[in-house]
């Protein structure tokens, strides 16, 4: 079975940095792609980032590039994302999810998605 | 960028409706689109990806249609464990953008 999980989320202050991590299993993690998608509390989906299956490729939100940086370990089966500078408008549930194919574009649907984790940026 | 715009941004029908839900692309994204559910207080779901294609373990009373710009979710017959929150998304290129949601609800 496919599993997604996140951690590493918390409350942090405007300026500050964060680090989530997603813990893949049940599959084979460098054969796909991967991505962050955030939910803002009682709002839509919103794409963060996405990172290809080798790592090589990356691509990011205009509301987030520059800020945040999305990586993946495959000894670990894990996929990050690192937040700096955060801002209020940050706050939100922090979802990783599958996608369908070694490379980002045209496969870029997402499943599964992981549980998510809440990142909190207030002072 | 791409942007999705969805039509209604909520609706109320009664249980054995038919509900179509309308989405939109500014630009031409072939046929890479996806449609997700996402219940109340739980993680969104894919149930309709390359814009007509029936994701496993969904019921057959969803479908999907389109290609180009515009796309449409059809629920054939309503049941009351369908109220949640639409979301349609393009997959072409990135930014991976979603539409705002069309929420359903029974009347």
């Amino acid at each position: 079975e496919v599993q997604l999980m996140e951690s590493g989320g918390g409350l942090v202050q405007p300026g500050g940095s964060l680090r989530l991590s997603c813990a893949a299993s049940g599959f084979t993690f460098s054969s796909y792609a991967m991505s962050w998608v955030r939910q803002a509390p009682g709002k839509g989906l919103e794409w963060v980032s996405a990172i290809s299956g080798s790592g090589g490729s990356t691509y990011y939100a205009d509301s987030v590039k520059g800020r945040f940086t999305i990586s993946r370990d495959k000894s670990k089966n894990t996929l990050y994302l690192q937040m700096n500078s955060l801002r209020a408008e940050d706050t939100a549930l922090y979802y990783c999810a599958k996608g369908q194919g070694i490379v980002v574009m045209t496969t870029s649907w997402f499943d599964p998605w992981g549980q998510g984790t809440l990142v909190t940026v207030s002072s | 960028d791409i942007q999705m715009t969805q039509s209604p941004s909520s609706l109320s029908a009664s249980v054995g409706d038919r509900v179509t839900i309308t989405c939109r692309a500014s630009q031409g994204i072939s046929h890479y689109l996806a449609w997700y559910q996402q219940k109340p207080g739980k993680v969104p779901k894919v149930l309709i990806y390359a814009a007509s294609t029936l994701q496993s373990g969904v019921p057959s009373r969803f479908s999907g249609s389109g290609s180009g710009t515009d796309f449409t979710l059809t629920i054939s017959s309503l049941q009351p464990e369908d109220v949640a929150t639409y979301y349609c998304q393009n997959y072409n290129s990135a930014p991976f953008t979603f539409g705002p949601g069309t929420k359903v609800d029974i009347k």
